[in-house]
């Protein structure tokens, strides 16, 4: 079946420091990748939707310029979280949809970031 | 907006019974998917069924099933012959037709005993 892969898996970063996520489709083209994030014991809120080519959309409450998204590509989508803060810290999930008869939602293994 | 609720935090079941999770969602649209999925200790998603509103069929996918009741607006599952590897949380989810876009309950611990 179709592969989400998200690295790394987990990062620790001092405060004030960047970190990237990348999500990767494997076996797919996708054009449009979304964006999670999961606190501890809680549920999975969109941040944004990432559109290969084009800016991505932001969900409402979500700081553009603190969680940058880059979709170069049709396999590679990128969050980058900006002068982090222990309060960033959380577990990041990738999603893309791999189209066809399916029409499944293939979600990455995710991203835990701790920032001290 | 759509909302989706878990009213079970936690649940329980002794290994080769049968469970049921709950989930209500509110949404006035007509067009829309309603899924499981599952979310094991490694925090990997894993769609376990997927119901398309417009299907009054009950989607089923082996010892899973769900109860979609359209009009209450309920989308239960069920899990029969509980095996010890279906210990997750679980989170229901809503998507507006074509959206791509999910909006999660809250998420049900679900423990099986051996």
């Amino acid at each position: 079946g179709a592969v989400v892969s998200q690295h790394p898996s987990r990062v620790i970063c001092k405060s004030g420091t960047s970190v990237k996520i990348e999500c990767r489709s494997l076996d797919f083209q996708a054009t449009t990748m979304f964006w999670y994030r999961q606190f501890p014991k809680q549920s999975l809120m969109l941040m944004a939707t990432s559109n290969e080519g084009s800016k991505a959309t932001y969900e409402q409450g979500v700081e553009k310029d603190k969680f940058l998204i880059n979709h170069a590509s049709l396999t590679l989508s990128t969050l980058t979280v900006t002068s982090a803060h222990p309060e960033d810290s959380s577990f990041y999930i990738c999603s893309a949809f791999a189209g066809g008869n399916t029409g499944e939602l293939f979600f990455g293994e995710g991203s835990r970031l701790t920032v001290l | 907006a759509q909302t989706v609720t878990q009213s079970q935090p936690e649940m329980s079941v002794q290994e080769a019974e049968t469970v049921t999770l709950s989930c209500t969602y509110d949404t006035s649209e007509s067009d829309y998917y309603l899924f499981w999925y599952k979310q094991p200790p490694s925090r990997q998603m894993i769609l376990v069924i997927r119901q398309e509103a417009y299907k009054q069929q009950n989607a089923t996918e082996n010892r899973f099933s769900v109860n979609f009741q359209k009009a209450a607006k309920s989308f239960s599952l069920k899990i029969s012959d509980s095996q010890l590897g279906d210990a997750a949380m679980y989170f229901c989810a809503y998507e507006s037709g074509g959206s791509e876009k999910l909006v999660f309950g809250k998420g049900t611990k679900l423990t099986v005993n051996p």
